[in-house]
């Protein structure tokens, strides 16, 4: 069973408002993800890190941002929160190399933003 | 970018039935994944492939990685009706940063 947690599970929250998306891994995983997916619909990469300190932007743009002070977490936040920025965020963690690098994921946070 | 196509869309089968689906790529991957995820939860892994040609079984499910390294297939045996939800293939290549690539998933139905 995969040790990947996500808080909150459900957020509702008005427009202009700072959140942040907590993530954390048990795993010792370096490389960790965030991923945004519309119900029923594909996963996008948005942010991913290999490592403490390392960040880089994902295929879809974000005005999300995020950081990476631990490798056991990733959170992401959105300065200034809006409806566009309703979705679900899903976040996942593997092994940076060797020959097993599955991805595990969090259950997620599904954001409302009203 | 990379490119991962799935089929079905999606699958309204009845209970006992076997299940069928694949993904196809427009590059090669080095790495494929098969995940089910629930109505809202996170996607849970369910086989992963590694090599050209594989063909790994987890309990009534069976995957390939196809030859040409551009494709792979997840089958289901003797459908049930908790193997309701959505199927997602991911790819890796090692030459990409080791982003996974998702496909757009296959909805499957299983009806009584």
């Amino acid at each position: 069973e995969a040790d990947i947690y996500q808080t909150p599970r459900y957020l509702v929250i008005g427009t202009g408002k700072k959140i942040t998306l907590e993530c954390s891994q048990t795993m010792g995983h370096d490389k960790m993800y965030w991923y945004q997916q519309d119900p029923g619909m594909e996963l996008h990469l948005i942010h991913y890190s290999y490592g403490v300190n390392s960040t880089e932007k994902g295929d879809l743009s974000s005005e999300s941002t995020v950081s990476r002070i631990r490798t056991e977490h990733f959170p992401l936040t959105l300065e200034s929160a809006r409806p566009s920025h309703t979705s679900q965020y899903l976040c996942a963690s593997s092994e940076f190399s060797g020959a097993n690098t599955e991805a595990f994921f969090g259950q997620g946070t599904r954001l409302t933003v009203v | 970018g990379q490119q991962l196509n799935q089929s079905p869309q999606s699958m309204f089968i009845q209970e006992g039935e076997d299940v069928s689906m694949n993904c196809t790529s427009s590059s090669i991957f080095n790495t494929w994944l098969w995940y089910k995820q629930d109505p809202g939860e996170g996607p849970v892994l369910l086989i992963a492939l590694y090599k050209a040609g594989e063909l790994t079984s987890n309990g009534r499910l069976t995957a390939q990685f196809g030859i040409t390294r551009k494709d792979s297939f997840l089958n289901i045996s003797a459908s049930i009706p908790s193997d309701v939800g959505i199927y997602f293939c991911a790819g890796r290549y090692t030459g990409t940063a080791s982003k996974l690539t998702f496909g757009t998933g296959t909805r499957l139905q299983v009806t009584l």
